[in-house]
């Protein structure tokens, strides 16, 4: 177990709703990236947040965004959802140490989004 | 560019050691994360290398070349439960991201 928790583990949306996805980071890290894993690919890098603001963002469209809040939890959002955004949405909990590289980034059970 | 690439599938004996490869090219590389994913799981932190040489943690071991852009992750005693995506992540950029191979699918069989 990590200690990083995702909720909902599995969810069913229309094309066109908006979904928001949560995420608690593990005791003592301030850092949350969220990635989006497509069936049989490896996660792909979304976005990343740090002391509550974008830290860095792969490339997806501005209808993906996220929230971090002062207990680090964070929030992935997702406007006008498209079949190709079903996928599996992980969150990685990692301490940013003032810029250093981190050493250890463990990730959530992730949720399921089936986009019909 | 970046780049991660990795073997799709791979198969091995209960008992054998099986080696997985895996060749990056990053901007602002830091480090090099090895994960195991099963089947509908999330990915499980296995290892991280930042220096060359080879990191050993029980049956795992997994080694470092920065000057070639290669890792690989060594399975001794293979187990059944061994069978999984096995993913190879370089640490990139100033705001460390992960980028991610596809994954080696591995079948450890009797």
């Amino acid at each position: 177990e990590t200690g990083v928790t995702q909720s909902p583990t599995h969810l069913i949306k229309t094309r066109g709703q908006q979904v928001t996805l949560r995420c608690s980071s593990q005791s003592g890290h301030n850092t949350v990236s969220w990635y989006q894993q497509a069936l049989g690919q490896g996660p792909q890098f979304i976005f990343q947040y740090y002391r509550e603001e974008e830290n860095g963002r792969g490339n997806f469209p501005p209808r993906f965004s996220g929230l971090q809040f002062p207990n680090y939890s964070s929030e992935l959002n997702v406007n006008a959802l498209e079949l190709d955004d079903s996928a599996l949405y992980l969150c990685a909990s990692s301490l940013d140490l003032g810029g250093l590289p981190f050493t250890e980034a463990f990730f959530g059970q992730g949720t399921r989004l089936t986009v019909v | 560019g970046q780049n991660i690439d990795q073997p799709t599938e791979m198969t091995a004996t209960e008992g054998a050691i099986v080696q997985i490869n895996c060749t990056y090219q990053t901007s602002g590389f830091n480090g090099l994360f090895w994960y195991q994913q099963h089947a509908g799981e999330a990915p499980t932190f296995l290892s991280y290398n930042v220096l060359d040489g080879l990191e050993e943690k029980g049956r795992f071991s997994s080694f470092l070349s920065r000057s070639k852009g290669y890792s690989y992750l060594l399975l001794k005693e293979l187990q059944m439960k061994d069978s999984a995506s096995y993913l190879c992540a370089a640490l990139s950029g100033g705001y460390n991201k992960l980028i991610f191979g596809a994954g080696t699918r591995l079948a450890v069989h009797p």
